[in-house]
This record gives C-alpha cells, structure tokens and sequence, in this order.
C-alpha cells in the first residue's frame, strides 16, 4: 500500500516554457500533499503543502506565481512551472499523507532539466 | 527556524556489523521522527517512524528517540551492501498541514 506516482519522470524543456508535474496517490486517498525540492547533493526542501480543494500554503521564498499547485482531488496534485529558467533544474519530488497519520509516502520524483 | 542535523559522513561500516546514525533536532515541540532511506537519484523511502520515547524495532532497523536530548537515532543491525545510501532524517512539528524538517543525510557505506 501507500503508492504515489509522479509523471514526467525526467523532462528537459527550453528556458521560458512551462513544465506541469503530476503527483497521484494510487491505492490511498490523500487529504495533504507535499511538494518538495532537492538539488545536487543537498537535501530535500518543502516548497508548498496543498490539500484537496483549497489554495497551496507556500515556503518562505518559493514564488506561489511561478509554482503553481493545483490538488483538485484526493489523488491528484499537479505542480506547473512557469517560465522555467536554468535555476529551477532540479530534482522535484512530491509525497502524500492520508487521514490522521503523519507518515508521508514520496513519489519516485521528477528531475527537470531546464536549458 | 526549525533545525534537523546529522552528521554528513561518510559513515563506513563492515558488513554484518551494526550501523548507527544519528540527529538532533531544534524545535522542541516536534512530535514525529521518521528515517528515509534514499540511493542516489532515486526518491526518499520511509524505513522507520517514531512518536514515543524509547526505542521502536521493526526488523534490522530500531529507532530510538529522546525527546529530552532532542535526539533520534537510527540502528542497522547485519549491515548489508544493499544498505549503502543516504539517510534522511525527518521531523514533524505536528498540527495543521506542515511537511516535513529534514536534515542533509549520511551518507552509509558498507564495506563488503
């Protein structure tokens, strides 16, 4: 049990477009999901928590205009990119959390590569 | 600002003996401790997950939490190559819809 998927798994797009990212919670339905971000050799970064139905509540530093999170459902998170630049290249890796547990379950993640 | 440090290693081990990583964390009204397990260029997994103070066993794995000492730690007992990764250490402050602290990993090595 506890399954997310991401799709892409891996896209390169030319510096200006945007880029959407799906995260799906497969065998569970998530009320809250995570967005997070990791670049080489660091460690993983919370960007934006988002819960089915209402607005994503944004990190200090992440620009809400540029990521935009959308979970319409309990299984369905989508983070766009818009604009990408060189600088947002990077491994994004969402997770998802069901009910009233706190263990959170991460999608094998989305490595974007911006040119 | 909510802190969450672990030594950043690397951390070598022989096979079949026991691993032990550590980390401590700031904010003192944490409530949840996890431990990922994360090889390179792949997603986090989730090994382990703590509330209580004490030690909590699940196969080869025991974590141990100290709220007191605002410490968490991670056991591997039999170390095996598969084992070799980074690990993540987690912290939940609890209530409303916060993600995850995590701190930078360390980096395990076993030695065949």
């Amino acid at each position: 049990g506890a399954v997310v998927s991401q799709h892409p798994s891996w896209v390169i797009c030319k510096s200006g477009t945007s880029v959407k990212i799906e995260c799906r919670s497969l065998d569970f339905q998530a009320t809250t999901m995570f967005w997070y971000r990791q670049f080489p050799k660091q460690s993983l970064m919370l960007m934006a928590t988002s819960n089915e139905g209402s607005k994503a509540t944004y990190e200090q530093g992440v620009e809400k205009d540029k990521f935009l999170i959308n979970h319409a459902s309990l299984t369905l998170s989508t983070l766009t990119v818009t604009s990408a630049h060189p600088e947002d290249s990077s491994f994004y890796i969402c997770s998802a959390r069901g009910g009233a547990s706190d263990e959170q379950y991460f999608g094998p993640g989305t490595r974007l590569t911006v040119t | 600002q909510k802190e969450v440090e672990q030594n950043s290693g690397p951390l070598s081990v022989p096979e079949g003996a026991i691993a032990s990583l550590n980390c401590t964390y700031s904010d003192r009204g944490s409530q949840s401790f996890f431990w990922y397990r994360q090889y390179s260029g792949k997603s986090p997994e989730l090994i382990m997950f703590i509330y209580s103070n004490g030690d909590k066993e699940d196969g080869r794995f025991t974590a141990q939490l100290n709220k007191a000492s605002q410490y968490v730690s991670l056991l591997i007992r039999d170390s095996q190559p598969s084992d070799s990764a980074t690990y993540l250490c987690a912290v939940h402050s609890g209530g409303g819809a916060d993600g995850l602290t995590f701190g930078k990993g360390t980096h395990l090595i076993i030695q065949p």
